[in-house]
């Protein structure tokens, strides 16, 4: 078990710039999530996926923002014209669907700054 | 629609002495909750988690929480402080069956003084 792995650890950009996360879950788990977390607060959920079905996204993912699972293992989350109110942790988490009380495993996070 | 309200963003105790890390939630339906710890630029580790089974739940590190139905409470306890205890701690409530996305507080730092 190598762990939930998450790349680039950071990431600084211009406004306006496209930028892409990429997320590498635990191997057998089914389930993959996306959080976000400005400083000082605790994440927000944006969306997960059932192997490569994106099942729910939260209200605060903007049309700025896509997922893909493509396979049903990495995951890539992408935000377009990035905007200062962007800058956050990004955190992914997977599970297995019907785990023991479904414990998420989460990632070290992705932290972006937008300038 | 769930929530979690952690009372207290912050927590100073002296080493060796009680933490106490105050959760309360709201749900509608019987919720699963966890407690996880954050150090400084780092993904969130589990402590520990309620899972409708014994309602006092011990997790990693010596900390344990109590699931309280009638107070909606989760409060997390570690009867001795470490300085390496120093972190953020959240709480989260699940939906369970329901995609069981996480419910995050605001989260407590946790201060510890020698």
């Amino acid at each position: 078990d190598t762990g939930v792995s998450q790349d680039p650890r950071h990431k600084i950009t211009k406004r306006g710039q496209n930028v892409t996360f990429r997320c590498d879950p635990i191997s057998e788990h089914n389930r993959l999530y996306w959080y976000r977390q400005t400083l000082g607060q605790g994440p927000e959920f944006l969306t997960y996926f059932q192997n490569e079905a994106q099942l729910e996204k939260s209200r605060l993912l903007s049309d700025r923002f896509s997922a893909e699972r493509p396979k049903g293992s990495f995951s890539t989350l992408e935000i377009q014209r990035t905007e200062q109110g962007d800058s956050a942790m990004y955190l992914c988490a997977s599970s297995l669907e019907g785990g023991v009380a479904y414990e998420q495993y989460f990632g070290p996070g992705t932290r972006l700054t937008v300038t | 629609a769930q929530s979690v309200t952690q009372l207290g963003s912050h927590v100073s105790v002296s080493e060796g002495a009680l933490v106490l890390l105050r959760c309360n939630y709201s749900s509608s339906v019987p919720p699963y909750l966890f407690w996880y710890v954050q150090y400084p630029n780092q993904g969130l580790q589990l402590l520990l988690k309620y899972t409708s089974a014994a309602t006092l739940v011990k997790g990693i590190n010596g900390f344990e929480a109590e699931f309280k139905k009638s107070e909606t409470s989760f409060h997390l306890t570690k009867p001795s402080a470490h300085m390496s205890d120093a972190a953020e701690y959240f709480c989260a409530v699940s939906d369970g069956d329901a995609g069981n996305m996480l419910t995050f507080g605001g989260g407590t730092r946790l201060m510890v003084k020698p």
